[in-house]
């Protein structure tokens, strides 16, 4: 069975302070990798996926992940966070279909 | 930009009340789920529908759940008679195609159902 682990439930840092947001899964088969985002009072919104090649995926407001097949992972990381990223991130993984979510890790950037 | 909406934005219900959560997917969309996340757990997959009929269901979805898409444009999700254990966030999403995981679910804003 798939599943998936996010490290931290909260992340506070300060504005264009790095940060990781750590997610691990298990999973006996090749899964494809996501990460989603929700700001307050939205819906889900898709920051960025792995399906195959590159190891290393960006968004276009300057998150990246990267793959990990042998430690199961795929952290997601921004080198300088703005207040605006303030917003609950969510891992997800799935196997045809269904999407199964890690437990969310709220990121909380502080001026 | 097409959005997956979802209706009411809250709903209040007393326990053994039917509830019915409405969504209107992206239109050309054609596979439809559900999923809900009670309050400080994550989300969890309810039910895929494709093809007027569900494709997969998880547990959780028992026969106090069901779903239709009664016409072209809205999928619901009803819950026969509500349960305290029911209140939580309920997600709509809706996406081109599935199988490969290849395309993209797009998610509503939710409905908080509160069951007193």
């Amino acid at each position: 069975a798939q599943s998936v682990t996010q490290l931290d439930s909260q992340v506070p840092v300060f504005e264009e302070a790095p940060v990781e947001l750590r997610c691990n899964y298990s999973s006996s088969v090749s899964v494809y990798l996501f990460w989603y985002v929700q700001y307050p009072n939205q819906g889900l919104q898709l920051l960025l996926k792995y399906l195959s090649g590159s190891t290393l995926v960006e968004s276009i407001n300057g998150f990246e992940a990267e793959f990990n097949k042998s430690q199961t992972s795929f952290h997601l990381r921004k080198p300088s966070v703005h207040i605006s990223d303030t917003a609950e991130y969510f891992c997800a993984v799935t196997k045809g279909g269904k999407l199964i979510f890690g437990q969310g890790t709220e990121l909380s950037v502080k001026p | 930009e097409p959005e997956v909406t979802q209706t009411p934005s809250h709903q209040v219900t007393q326990m053994g009340q039917e509830v019915i959560l409405r969504c209107v997917p992206i239109s050309n969309h054609l596979y439809f789920y559900w999923y809900r996340q009670i309050l400080g757990q994550k989300v969890e997959f309810l039910v895929s529908f494709y093809n007027n009929e569900i494709s997969e269901k998880s547990e959780i979805f028992d026969d106090q759940f069901s779903v239709e898409r009664p016409d072209g444009s809205n999928f619901t999700l009803k819950i026969r008679s509500t349960k305290l254990e029911d209140s939580a966030m309920y997600f709509c999403a809706s996406s081109e195609f599935a199988g490969t995981g290849l395309y993209e679910q797009y998610f509503g804003p939710g409905t908080r159902l509160t069951v007193t």
